[in-house]
This record gives structure tokens, sequence and C-alpha cells, in this order.
């Protein structure tokens, strides 16, 4: 169980347009996503905290306007990277988790390359 | 703020044989999760062990357990009978158990095993 899928794996595009990244918990019902972002041989870092049905909480120096992200319902997250550029592409990751004292289980992953 | 230092960045260590990776942290709270991530090359972050703070018994998941030494401060991770399946990077990382849901990684130690 505690299943976390993450569409697309891997997307290219180019400078300007807007890319959306989804999260979707399979098996369970996530009360709360968080999406990260992983430069290369880098941890993560995480960008902001989902809870469905409330707006996201980012992290300090996150720009909200370029990362939107949407927490529409307890099994699915998106973020979209607005107007993205070449400093965008990176590997984001999502995680969700049902409640508080339970761990956060993580998606595979979204490589993002801004041409 | 908390933080999470991994001072190995890179360990080998022969199959069938036994590696531990260290991790140390800081932290004024007395209450929080320490958690053991395993990011192998397909990206996808894995939970491979967790430990309660309050807990002083140390986690143990198969081939995997931990060494918490709460008072020093360190959180190392053994890997016994390695296998070339445990080729990966490993990340320490740490949870509040007062209020927030941020997860801190250390930077990460990558792992190889040699046939």
């Amino acid at each position: 169980g505690a299943v976390v899928s993450q569409h697309p794996s891997w997307v290219i595009c180019k400078s300007g347009t807007s890319v959306k990244i989804e999260c979707r918990s399979l098996d369970f019902q996530a009360t709360t996503m968080f999406w990260y972002r992983q430069f290369p041989k880098q941890s993560l870092m995480l960008m902001a905290t989902s809870n469905e049905g409330s707006k996201a909480t980012y992290e300090q120096g996150v720009e909200k306007d370029k990362f939107l992200i949407n927490h529409a319902s307890l099994t699915l997250s998106t973020l979209t990277v607005t107007s993205a550029h070449p400093e965008d592409s990176s590997f984001y990751i999502c995680s969700a988790r049902r409640d508080y004292n339970q761990p956060q289980h993580f998606g595979d992953g979204t490589r993002l390359s801004i041409l | 703020a908390q933080t999470v230092t991994q001072s190995q960045p890179e360990m080998s260590v022969q199959e069938a044989e036994t590696v531990t990776l260290s991790c140390t942290y800081d932290t004024s709270e007395s209450d929080y999760y320490l958690f053991w991530y395993k990011q192998p090359p397909s990206r996808q972050m894995i939970l491979v062990i967790r430990q309660e703070a309050y807990k002083q018994q140390n986690a143990t998941e198969n081939r995997f357990s931990v060494n918490f030494q709460k008072a020093a401060k360190s959180f190392s991770l053994k890997i016994s009978d390695s296998q070339l399946g445990d080729a990966a990077m490993y990340f320490c990382a740490y949870r509040s158990a007062m209020g927030g849901d941020k997860i801190i990684f250390g930077k990460g130690t990558r792992l190889h095993i040699l046939p």
C-alpha cells in the first residue's frame, strides 16, 4: 500500500511555456502533499506543503506565482510551473501522507527540462 | 533551526559485507522523528527505516538497523550482508514531532556495492 504516482516522468518544453505535474495517491487518501525540488547531486529541498482544500504553504524563497500548487482532492495535487525558463529545469518530486503521524510516501519524480 | 549532516559523500562496500553510514543532526527539540531514505538510480525515494526519538530501542528492518544516540545527536545506518541492489543515494532526514510537516534532509551519501 501507500503508492504515489507522479506524471509525467519526464517533460521537455520551450522557454515561456507552462508545465503541469500531477501527483496522485493511488491507494490512500492524502490529507497533505508535499512538493520538493532536487538539483543534480543535491538533496531534496521542500518547496511547498499543501493540504486538501486549502492554499499551499510555500517555503521561504519559493515564488508562489511561479509555482502554482493545487490540492483539489484527497488523492490529487498539481504543480504548475508558469512561464518556465531554463533555470527552472530540475527534478521535481512529490510526496503524500495519510495523516500527521504517518510517514511521507514519495512519487517517482518528474524531470523537467526547459530549452 | 534544525540541521542534518552527512559527512560521507561516497562510500563503497564489498558485496555481503557490512557498512555503516553516518548522520548527525542538530535540534533543540526533544520529540522528533528520524529517517533514512534510499534513492536508487530510478530516483524514487524509498523509506528504509524510521526512528521515534522517544524510543530508546534502535529501529531495525531486516538487514537495516540504526544506532540512535540521542544525547550525541547521532543516527547511523548499518546495512548488513550488502547486496548489489543496495547501491543508491542514502539520505538521512529529520522531522519535528511538535507541529510542522517539514522534513529536513541531509546532503546524502552515495553507496557503491563492489561485486
